[in-house]
């Protein structure tokens, strides 16, 4: 069965320090988001990406966060210089329609130190 | 905004029916679903149920949705342990595209 692949599994980096989450999301599939959870927390919608370009974003996607389709493969996300308060497991998910069946990939944990 | 609730943790034997139980605040949902989630893998969509749905039965699984109380639930018949896991309602609505908003994942522990 195809899959959402997500590299790296884990990820520890340094406060102020620049991480890029990457994601490869099923082939055929033309919609893609990142979702996170903090620990104990609820799944939090960011973004979704469809057409090149972002669809909608919710407010915790502020000016640190990009995402991008760089090859027609990789889904990125980007966090320019992350805080504490972004640790969390951040998932990756594509469809074949705006908000229809989405597959997940197994998340990347972020630790911010 | 849009908020879905559910319990945090549910214990059963095997062999048992679980009722994960679940609210939700937008008047407007068009779906609802129940995702899974295995340790160490991603949430796979079990279920949906459309908003003119009240009920939906697949094998095991029976989603139960009270529209007028914003309740949807998920029993699973005959619990096994493989069972275990955390399962996540959601909802999605037109105002937000369709994108599904989460709750917090209810752990279903199932033991001998």
């Amino acid at each position: 069965e195809p899959e959402v692949t997500q590299t790296p599994s884990h990820q520890v980096t340094q406060m102020g320090q620049e991480v890029i989450l990457r994601c490869v999301p099923i082939s055929n599939h033309l919609y893609f988001y990142w979702y996170r959870q903090i620990l104990g927390q609820k799944v939090e919608f960011l973004v979704s990406f469809y057409n090149n370009e972002i669809s909608e974003k919710s407010e915790i996607f502020d000016d640190q966060f990009s995402v991008e389709r760089p090859d027609g493969s990789n889904f990125t996300l980007k966090i320019r210089s992350t805080k504490l308060e972004d640790s969390a497991m951040y998932f990756c998910a594509s469809s074949t329609g705006s908000g229809e069946k989405l597959f997940f990939g197994s998340g990347t944990q972020l630790s911010v130190l | 905004g849009e908020d879905v609730e559910q319990s945090l943790f549910l214990s059963v034997r095997e062999g048992d029916s679980s009722v994960i139980n679940c609210t939700y605040t937008d008047s407007s949902s068009t779906y609802l679903y129940w995702y899974k989630q295995e340790p160490g893998a991603g949430l796979q969509l079990l279920t949906y149920i459309f908003s003119n749905m009240d009920m939906k039965q697949d094998q095991r699984l029976t989603v139960l949705l009270n529209k007028k109380d914003k309740h949807l639930s998920l029993r699973i018949a005959d619990t096994q342990t493989g069972d275990s896991a955390i399962y996540f309602c959601a909802e999605s609505s037109s105002g937000g595209s369709y994108i599904p908003t989460f709750g917090r994942g209810t752990s279903l522990i199932v033991h001998p």
